[in-house]
């Protein structure tokens, strides 16, 4: 069973730009995520989706961060604009449902943000 | 407000050498708490989920408790390879399967 797969797997920006990441999950899985995590802590979530449609974004800065997902296949997440503190690792993970089970991260994007 | 504290935050044992890592948390009703293993560089893997107090899981030298207030993972003669940072996360009975929330980690390191 192929993983999920993330890209790029390093960026760097200068501040006030925009960057975006993509993330295919694994084949069937129905619930997407997106975590944010800045060294030394735990992974914080951004964004669940379930199908295509939003489950919870109460974390998400809205007013520089957005996500998608078409079909319900693939996704992406955007900042525009970039600051310092965005500086992370952005993870996907996908799982079949939307509990607790099956739940697989992808490797990740570093972003570094000077 | 709900809470996972992990500590210690780093640990260096010697090949061989038992120990325990332990996670804190204060949630409202407890919906499950899980364990990742991490890989720098690489995201998180999930060990286990634990859903009660009084449950156990195992899987070759880890094995995962829980009480009501807290959880250890028990490492039994760790090799070298275990070396990672071990998460762990609860879920709220009330909240949507999205609300997992994650502690700092422990950086696990095994010297031959």
């Amino acid at each position: 069973e192929a993983g999920v797969a993330q890209s790029p797997r390093y960026k760097i920006i200068e501040k006030r730009q925009s960057v975006a990441f993509w993330c295919n999950p694994i084949s069937g899985h129905a619930t997407l995520y997106w975590y944010q995590q800045i060294l030394g802590q735990g992974p914080k979530l951004l964004i669940q989706f379930q199908n295509n449609g939003v489950v919870d974004d109460s974390q998400l800065p809205k007013d520089r961060f957005s996500a998608e997902r078409l079909k319900g296949v693939d996704s992406t997440l955007k900042i525009q604009p970039a600051k310092l503190e965005d500086s992370a690792v952005y993870l996907c993970a996908s799982s079949l449902g939307a509990g607790h089970y099956g739940y697989t991260f992808g490797s990740g994007t570093r972003l570094t943000v000077v | 407000e709900d809470q996972v504290t992990q500590s210690p935050e780093a640990l260096r044992l010697q090949e061989g050498e038992s120990s325990s890592l332990n996670c804190s948390y204060t949630v409202s009703g407890l919906r499950g708490l899980f364990w990742y293993r991490q890989d720098p560089g690489k995201g998180p893997e999930f060990l286990f989920t634990l859903y009660s107090a009084g449950e156990e899981k195992e899987k070759e030298r880890l094995k995962a408790t829980l009480t009501k207030k807290e959880s250890f993972l028990h490492i039994t003669a760790p090799k070298p390879e275990d070396s990672a940072t071990y998460l762990c996360a609860v879920q709220a009975r009330y909240s949507s399967a999205s609300k997992i929330i994650f502690g700092s980690g422990t950086r696990l390191s095994i010297r031959p």
